[in-house]
């Protein structure tokens, strides 16, 4: 079993829906990160969280702790979120310097 | 915000030779630099992390003396593959963190190929 699974694996969408995207994991963490993989292969980091919700934009990150499980939620929907999200937590055991253990993301397309 | 530049950001090359790829952190001190591999529709797999001034650490199975990681400055490492064959055709993506309890920042990646 992977450290950090991701649901749903593909993820099709219509314009203007309310997108859920998944993670849980089964280590102790101090991080979680969100990233999006845009088709060329570039990864941005969206956010990183350790407790509670963040919020950018149409973008909102949440995470429970004792739960072990983070959501990644895109308001709005549009054809330009199309792209790979991945789920990465930073292990607590590797202390801060700790490697990032990744889902194998999520690949969502937006139809317009 | 941060941004790590990553160059080239393709490259293709006949077996044999040895190519550099070049990460560097444009506003912001890099303590720690992480070089991933990816392979097709699978999750990025950490090959090495370097800390400025080190020697780097590699993962179980890299082979450190085929992937040369160098981390001489605070803004800038360099991977390179050496006596490069068609199995190290990949996409190489390298990240960069500012501190312990800093994000990490990714680059956009370098896809090699090797014929």
């Amino acid at each position: 079993k992977n450290e950090v699974e991701q649901s749903p694996q593909n993820l099709t969408a219509q314009e203007g829906e309310f997108i859920t995207i998944n993670c849980s994991y089964s280590v102790g963490i101090s991080a979680l990160h969100w990233l999006q993989q845009h088709p060329g292969g570039g990864i941005v980091s969206l956010f990183m969280l350790s407790s509670g919700k963040k919020k950018h934009g149409r973008l909102i990150a949440t995470i429970n702790i004792q739960e072990k499980h983070s959501s990644l939620h895109i308001t709005a929907s549009h054809p330009r979120d199309s792209a790979v999200y991945i789920c990465a937590v930073r292990s607590s055991y590797g202390g801060s310097q700790g490697n990032l253990i990744f889902g194998k993301g999520t690949k969502l397309s937006v139809k317009p | 915000g941060a941004v790590v530049s990553q160059h080239p950001s393709r490259v293709i090359c006949k077996s044999g030779t040895s190519v550099k790829i070049e990460c560097r952190s444009l506003d912001f001190q890099a303590t720690t630099m992480f070089w991933y591999r990816q392979f097709p529709k699978k999750s990025l797999m950490l090959m090495a992390t370097s800390n400025e001034g080190s020697k780097a650490t590699y993962e179980q199975g890299v082979e450190k003396d085929k992937f040369l990681i160098n981390h001489a400055s605070l803004t800038l490492s360099t991977l390179t593959v050496t006596s490069a064959h068609p199995e190290d055709s990949s996409f190489y993506i390298c990240s960069a963190k500012g501190g312990s309890n800093q994000p990490q920042h990714f680059g956009d990646g370098t896809r090699l190929s090797i014929l």
